[in-house]
């Protein structure tokens, strides 16, 4: 049973125009979500993250939207630029049970100059 | 700081064998997870510590996995015996009590298990 899924493997992008990538969660006690890029042959690093009390985060070229109504967040790019290329994991965390981490899938984002 | 470091980067093991994968997490961090990605299943935790003491090993597949953390700065993840079906990247991160869970991980050991 996954808790939280990317529907999309995959997405592409030209360069300039914004990369939208989406994730559902299922668990309702989640409050806290991040979002990771990962490059082939490294390990993930944070991008960026966001607490259930806002709707919004925003740094730089990224920002990531939280409706927790619809249990979904989604991550923008804009612009996009061929270095975004990599694939992007959402990860949820309930705070009060503890610093576990769940990941979704992950998307592979491909920019195309 | 050096990051989190993971040894070795690469291992090709025949089935049966026994597998030792180790990490050494970011100095000061209190909390150390251990990870495998796969096609299937992506990214799933098996197993966190918090000061050492394993706190949540549910993820864990089977008795074959054992993982231990004798001290702050090191832990390893053994398999024993060894499977095709292990065959995976597996990552260690770690991370502060008071960093909103932002996990730093290491570059991932690629097991291959023939």
């Amino acid at each position: 049973d996954q808790q939280v899924k990317q529907n999309s493997p995959s997405l592409s992008v030209q360069e300039g125009r914004i990369s939208i990538l989406n994730c559902d969660y299922t668990n309702s006690m989640f409050d806290y979500f991040l979002w990771y890029k990962k490059y082939p042959a490294e390990g993930p690093t944070f991008l960026i993250s966001i607490s259930s009390i806002k709707d919004k985060n925003e740094d730089g070229r990224f920002t990531v939207f939280l409706n927790k109504s619809a249990k979904h967040l989604s991550l923008h790019i804009v612009p996009s630029q061929p270095g975004d290329s990599a694939v992007y994991f959402c990860a949820a965390n309930d705070r009060n049970a503890g610093n576990m981490l769940t990941f979704g899938g992950g998307t592979r984002l491909m920019v195309k100059p | 700081d050096a990051g989190v470091i993971q040894s070795p980067r690469h291992e090709v093991t025949e089935m049966g064998q026994e597998v030792t994968l180790r990490c050494k997490p970011i100095s000061g961090h209190d909390y150390l997870f251990w990870y495998r990605q796969t096609m299937m299943r992506g990214l799933e935790l098996l197993i966190y510590f918090n000061n050492n003491v394993p706190i949540d090993d549910s993820g864990m597949p089977e008795d074959r996995f054992s993982a231990k953390m004798p001290n702050a700065s090191f832990s390893t993840l053994k398999i024993q015996p060894s499977e095709p079906r292990d065959s995976a990247v597996y990552f260690c991160a770690s991370s502060l009590t008071n960093t909103y869970n932002e996990q730093f991980f290491g570059p991932g050991t690629r097991l291959t298990v023939l």
